[in-house]
């Protein structure tokens, strides 16, 4: 089956950028989507197809993916982005995949 | 606007069977691979299975596969997991999630609030 490693945490002062990376064997190879949950809610779509945004979502959110990384990038990070975020994928063989996950702490 | 709702969740005992739904709206259900997704206390997401929008494929995560059944009833916009012989590994919060694009780029687009399963003596 497909894994994708996610760092447990990352710290971020106010107003700095923060860079979550999601790591796989080809990773550069295939969409990957990034998710955000916050404590007692659902996840949510923040980005999709490597680096594409939804509606609603705020353009500090930006997403890249080459080689065997993908990073999501919070640019000029607010407190309210304290949040879990989830990469994913989703392979041929292994439909949905997901990281472990990335803590960001606004500190 | 795309709303998922799940029910059906509830404590149940070791080796018991659970069947959750998922009622979907503001959106055509037919036309949209979903799946379930759980997460278990304090972890991270967890794919559980996935469905297409005719039913004909389906596919699940190693550890549930041969206990757990997902369906799907179009001309009642509801998604539906059984579960059965559950163990205390299945607790969880289950997600329903609808997926959108394109084979190798698909992706949760939307999703429920979640329904809480329980294995416990």
């Amino acid at each position: 089956s497909y894994e994708l490693t996610q760092p447990p945490s990352v710290s971020v002062s106010p107003g700095q950028t923060a860079s979550i990376t999601c790591s796989g064997d080809k990773l550069g190879d295939k969409y990957v989507s990034w998710s955000q949950q916050k404590p007692g809610q659902s996840p949510m779509l923040i980005i999709y197809q490597d680096s594409n945004r939804p509606s609603g979502i705020p353009e500090r959110f930006s997403g890249s993916n080459s080689g065997n990384t993908a990073t999501l990038t919070i640019s000029g990070t607010q407190d309210l982005d304290e949040a879990d975020y989830y990469c994913q994928v989703w392979d041929t063989n292994t439909p949905a995949t997901f990281g472990g996950g990335t803590k960001l702490t606004v500190l | 606007e795309v709303q998922l709702v799940e029910s059906g969740g509830g404590l149940v005992q070791p080796g018991e069977s659970l069947t959750l739904s998922c009622a979907a709206s503001g959106f055509s259900f037919e036309s949209y691979w979903v799946g379930w997704v759980r997460q278990a206390p304090g972890k991270g997401l967890e794919w559980v299975a996935n469905i297409k929008q005719d039913g004909a494929e389906k596919y699940y995560v190693d550890s549930v596969r041969g206990r757990f059944t997902i369906s799907r009833d179009n001309a009642k916009d509801s998604l539906y997991l059984q579960m059965n012989s559950l163990r205390a590994e299945d607790t969880a919060v289950y997600y329903c999630a609808r997926a959108r694009g394109d084979g190798h780029s698909r992706y949760f687009d939307n999703w429920g609030q979640g329904t809480l399963v329980t294995v416990s003596s």
